[in-house]
């Protein structure tokens, strides 16, 4: 089965730029694989910041982007703020009625 | 505002089923505008997307827990379940039921808050 892959953790300081990759175990990341991401903090539902690779989501701060990156899809964060520091989570659809979500990544703003 | 509300046991026993129920409010879960999923997440890990309903009742599974798993919808009450059959500690999680978007940006819109299952005996 195909694995989604992201970095496990990553840190930034606040103010800094930083950008997480979804990626695939086997192949390249496109438009086709309508990526989107989450973010989520300890105790709550995730909450949706990208859709489609690069739609933010209503009320998503504008320092949020995502793109396409190389073979993997990414989020951006730029100007990063402390209250940024969560999980991040990608999900790419991998046809035939398939979601597979990556690991997540641990961001620390530090 | 759509709201989805999961309900269900909060203890199941090894080699029992584990059924939950989601609560769709503020919308129409027979608008056929959307897929209906089961995501979980285990303590301390990530997301698993369990598998979708449509209104017309098709549904799609993650192929690693197809064998054990049902979605149906009741769009009487507004509402879809999840039965999962056989369950053991490893399905011990955080349970939440979403709102696929699938008009042409496919993604999770609405989340509901989650429910904790714990599988023991």
């Amino acid at each position: 089965q195909t694995v989604v892959t992201q970095e496990p953790s990553f840190s930034v300081s606040p103010g800094g730029t930083v950008t997480l990759t979804c990626g695939l175990s086997s192949g390249s990341v496109s438009t086709s694989y309508y990526p989107s991401w989450y973010q989520q903090t300890p105790g709550q539902a995730p909450r949706t910041l990208i859709d489609s690779t690069n739609t933010r989501s209503s009320g998503v701060p504008d320092r949020f982007s995502g793109s396409i990156l190389g073979n993997k899809a990414a989020l951006t964060i730029t100007g990063a703020q402390a209250d940024d520091e969560s999980d991040y989570y990608c999900v790419l659809y991998m046809g035939s009625g398939i979601w597979v979500f990556g690991g997540g990544t641990k961001l620390t703003v530090l | 505002q759509v709201q989805l509300q999961e309900s269900g046991p909060g203890l199941v026993k090894p080699s029992q089923t584990l059924s939950l129920t989601c609560t769709v409010s503020g919308g129409s879960i027979s608008s056929g505008r959307y897929y209906w999923s089961w995501i979980r997440q285990p303590a301390g890990k990530g997301l698993e997307w369990i598998g979708r309903v449509y209104t017309s009742r098709s549904t799609n599974y993650n192929p690693s827990l197809k064998s054990r798993v049902t979605i149906s919808v009741d769009t009487s009450k507004n509402q879809f379940s999840l039965k999962l059959n056989s369950v053991t500690a490893a399905d011990t999680a955080v349970y939440y039921c979403a709102r696929e978007n699938a008009e042409g940006r496919n993604y999770f819109d609405y989340w509901g808050q989650g429910t904790l299952v714990t599988v023991s005996s």
